[in-house]
């Protein structure tokens, strides 16, 4: 497609669940970024790969969240063992460069409700 | 640390002009990007500034001065669609080129 593709769109899971969340990037662009929108606020920066090297997971919020894109493409972000305060939209965006006036193109999100 | 300013809500009429400011502070700059997002949706790429001055396309346009740390985006004839939040976001010049983002203003666009 033309665009970043996120699946699923909603994600309803009960506490303690382990959950993955897929993001399909813009193909042919390099950088793949993952963050955390909580209602009202603005995206928070999780993790960055270039290719399939990870090489920021600084914003990942503790060892529950893992992310790979093993094949420089498609992404996953995993969360193990949900808790209440992972519910939030979780947003994949991809850029063709990590620099320079290349933005990051945005996919919908995965909307996240942990019960 | 980091931070990045901007109001949490705005209003305006259809027509008119609204200027959205954004001030930061961060360990480094690498440009500034402004986004909008309707709710629900995915943030889509409205302007990128790096060099001080004033970037203009269309009905909108972004400002930007370093020295300051200081940016805004201006929306001229406004419409009904452009009831948004509207996401300010710094590159910091650091390990890793993630966007740190503002907490978005709201803009509500009435008739």
């Amino acid at each position: 497609g033309a665009g970043v593709s996120q699946s699923p769109r909603y994600k309803v899971a009960k506490r303690g669940q382990d959950v993955a969340l897929r993001c399909d990037p813009i193909s042919g662009h390099v950088s793949l970024f993952w963050y955390q929108q909580a209602l009202g606020q603005g995206p928070e920066f999780l993790t960055y790969f270039q290719n399939e090297a990870q090489l920021d997971k600084s914003g990942l919020p503790s060892d529950r969240f893992f992310a790979e894109r093993p094949e420089g493409s498609v992404s996953t972000l995993k969360i193990q063992r949900t808790q209440q305060e992972d519910s939030a939209v979780y947003l994949c965006a991809s850029s063709l460069a990590s620099q320079g006036n290349q933005p990051q193109h945005f996919g919908d999100g995965t909307r996240l409700s942990i019960l | 640390g980091q931070n990045i300013d901007q109001p949490t809500e705005m209003t305006a009429t259809e027509g008119a002009i609204v200027q959205i400011n954004c001030t930061y502070q961060t360990s480094g700059f690498n440009g500034l990007f402004w986004y909008q997002q309707h709710a629900g949706e995915a943030p889509t790429f409205l302007s990128y500034n790096v060099l001080d001055g004033l970037e203009e396309k269309g009905r909108f346009s972004s400002f930007l001065s370093r020295s300051k740390g200081y940016s805004y985006l201006l929306l001229k004839e406004l419409q009904m669609k452009d009831s948004a939040s509207y996401l300010c976001a710094v590159r910091a010049n650091q390990a890793g080129t993630a966007l740190i983002f503002g907490k978005g203003t709201t803009l509500s666009v009435s008739s």
